[in-house]
Order: structure tokens, then C-alpha cells, then sequence
């Protein structure tokens, strides 16, 4: 069935520095792949999107890549600080009825002050 | 987001009883869903509902049921809870169409004694 690996499942960055995430779906019909973030206790919200007519997007300091032909996409954050310390969820679906969204096992990003 | 509320927050019971948590949301979304949340393991959707007449399994559905009473409200039924049930588990919304952007309630967590 349709599958998304998401690595590493914990990433430790010191402040300032870049951290990216890796992802890869298997179902080449996806076309909309977005990020949530989940702070200690909350619950999972949307950070960025992207959607496969779309090769890299960005929004202040987190960027989204996609590369349809390897069917992977990436999440990169810059300048990190210690308020980006949360679990991320990358996730792919497609928008066609019946379809629904399948999320990758999250990622634990610590930024170390 | 207040706009999806889940109630209640935190249950605990013991083994064999039924329980029900409930979900309302007044985004106007057709397409409501439950998610089961345990460490390292991301989101695993149990059941989701398109809209009121459609009710679909998801990829953990044993041991639960759903109820879709309105367009607004969708609750989660384990028949006879057991100890590995204790999880935290989410409803999320989102609209008809091609970018299925989830919105979370806040979270239910229920612990199975």
C-alpha cells in the first residue's frame, strides 16, 4: 500500500544552524505534500505545503523541496532556533476521491541554545 | 485551533469498558478523520468519513467503530477498551477538494488500565 518514510527520526542541531528532513512516498499519483509541526503537548499544525506542479517553496526561514521523479520531498529550516524544538510530520496525498493523507513517522528536531 | 474541539481530554478506564470520544468542528469541512498518536510511531489514521453517509476504514480500525451524526460531528467508539489502546488520539478536518490540509482538535488522551 502507499507508504511515506520520513528520516532522520532525531535530529539535534545547535542554534543557528540548518536542519533538514528527509521524505519519500511511494505513490507516484500524490500531488500535495504538506509539513505540520507538533509542539510538546499540542497538536499538529501546518507549517508549509507543497504541491507537485511546484519544485521548492519557501516561506521566511523553512523551505520545501520536491523532486517527483526520486518521489521525495525535503523540509529544510535555516537559521534555527530553539523554538523550532518540536516533532515534524511530513505527509502525502492526492486529490482524487477516495484518496487520503498518508504521513511519514515524524522527526524530533532539538535545537540545543 | 478552536475551531475542532474534541472532548473529553483526558480519559482513564479500565479494560472492557466502552468509551466514546467525540469530535465537532464548525470549519464547514466535509471530511473529518481519527488518528491514534504513540511515541515513534507518527499518526495512524483509524477511520475516515467524507461525508455523512461515508464512513471508511483506515489502517488501524480493529477494535474501534465510528459514528458520523452530522457534517459537524464525528466520534470515535472503542467497543471494549484494552490496555494497549492508551494513546493519545486526534480528530482532524479538512475540505472537499485537492489540497487536503488537515486541522487538528486538540487531542484526547486516553489511558486503559
Amino acid at each position: 500500500g502507499e507508504n511515506v518514510e520520513q528520516h532522520p527520526s532525531t535530529l539535534s542541531v545547535q542554534e543557528g544552524d540548518s536542519a533538514v528532513i528527509k521524505c519519500t512516498y511511494s505513490d507516484s499519483a500524490s500531488n500535495y505534500f504538506p509539513w505540520y509541526k507538533q509542539e510538546l503537548g499540542k497538536r499538529p499544525q501546518l507549517i508549509i505545503d507543497i504541491r507537485s506542479n511546484v519544485g521548492e517553496k519557501k516561506d521566511q526561514r523553512i523551505a520545501v523541496t520536491l523532486n517527483k521523479t526520486a518521489k521525495h520531498f525535503s523540509l529544510h529550516i535555516t537559521e534555527t532556533q530553539p523554538e523550532d524544538s518540536a516533532v515534524y510530520f511530513c505527509a502525502a496525498s492526492k486529490g482524487t476521491g477516495g484518496f487520503k493523507t498518508i504521513f511519514g513517522a515524524g522527526t524530533r528536531l532539538f535545537v540545543k541554545a | 485551533d478552536a475551531d475542532v474541539t474534541q472532548t473529553p481530554r483526558n480519559r482513564i478506564t479500565k479494560t472492557g469498558k466502552r468509551i466514546m470520544l467525540e469530535c465537532s468542528q464548525t470549519k464547514g469541512h466535509d471530511r473529518m478523520y481519527w488518528y491514534r498518536q504513540d511515541p515513534g510511531l507518527g499518526l495512524r489514521l483509524i477511520y475516515y468519513s467524507f461525508d455523512v453517509k461515508d464512513i471508511n476504514k483506515g489502517e488501524i480500525s480493529d477494535g474501534y467503530s465510528v459514528s458520523r451524526q452530522a457534517q459537524a460531528k464525528f466520534s470515535l467508539s472503542l467497543e471494549s477498551a484494552i490496555p494497549n489502546q492508551t494513546a493519545l488520539y486526534f480528530c482532524a478536518t479538512s475540505a472537499a477538494g485537492a489540497i487536503d490540509t488537515q486541522y487538528f482538535g486538540p487531542g484526547t488522551r486516553l489511558t486503559v488500565l
